[in-house]
């Protein structure tokens, strides 16, 4: 079946510092990868989805890459500061309209000042 | 704009109680509805999904069932709580245009 693999699972970086995090996934027929910020005891809110026809996609104060030959999906904070602080999800949409997204098992980030 | 509502915000229930979670989406006709559940720490796993009134499709079951009395409304229910079923619970509904999915503000169970 579908496969998203998220890593690291726990990643801890000063302010300023850039954090990477990527997703790896199975299926070459993926069309559609999201990343959700998740803050402690919050919800999941989008921060980008990413369509497989773009590689590039900026946010503010991250970019999003996405490798299809090496079906990557990357998330990279430049600059984190500490409000960056939380769990992050990468998500996968494999196959048509109605096809799951596939979640991977999430990234907690934790800026330092 | 479309706003999902999720009630209640928290419960805390023991085991064997039953349970009934909702939520209402607005500004949104024939939407597609979502049911997730995040145990502590842990990533998302889709509970049920519903494209229209009265018919819902399961896709892991864990004991809970879910019905979609109206077009707005979706009901995540059990007879029998688990102490397994503590976790966060989300409803989302699906922009088909975009393909994206947009989730409501959670409901946190624990199961004592």
């Amino acid at each position: 079946g579908e496969q998203v693999e998220q890593r690291p699972p726990h990643l801890s970086v000063r302010e300023g510092d850039s954090a990477v995090i990527t997703c790896t996934y199975t299926d070459p027929n993926s069309y559609y990868f999201f990343w959700y910020k998740q803050e402690p005891g919050a919800s999941l809110q989008l921060l980008m989805k990413v369509f497989s026809s773009t590689e590039i996609n900026e946010g503010q104060g991250f970019t999003v890459l996405l490798n299809k030959k090496d079906k990557r999906l990357s998330l990279n904070l430049t600059a984190a500061h500490p409000g960056d602080s939380a769990a992050y999800f990468c998500a996968v949409k494999f196959g048509g309209s109605n096809a799951k997204l596939t979640f991977g098992k999430g990234t907690k980030l934790s800026v330092k000042s | 704009a479309q706003t999902i509502h999720q009630w209640p915000v928290a419960e805390i229930k023991a085991v064997g109680s039953p349970l009934s979670l909702g939520c209402t989406i607005k500004g949104k006709s024939s939407p597609n509805l979502y049911w997730y559940w995040q145990a502590t720490g842990g990533t998302l796993q889709q509970l049920f999904y519903s494209i229209t009134v009265g018919q819902v499709e399961s896709v892991v079951q864990l004991n809970l069932s879910a019905s979609r009395p109206k077009d707005d409304q979706f009901i995540l229910s059990t007879e029998k709580l688990l102490l397994s079923h503590s976790g966060f619970y989300l409803c989302a509904w699906r922009d088909t245009s975009a393909e994206t999915l947009y989730f409501g503000s959670g409901t946190r169970l624990t199961v004592l």
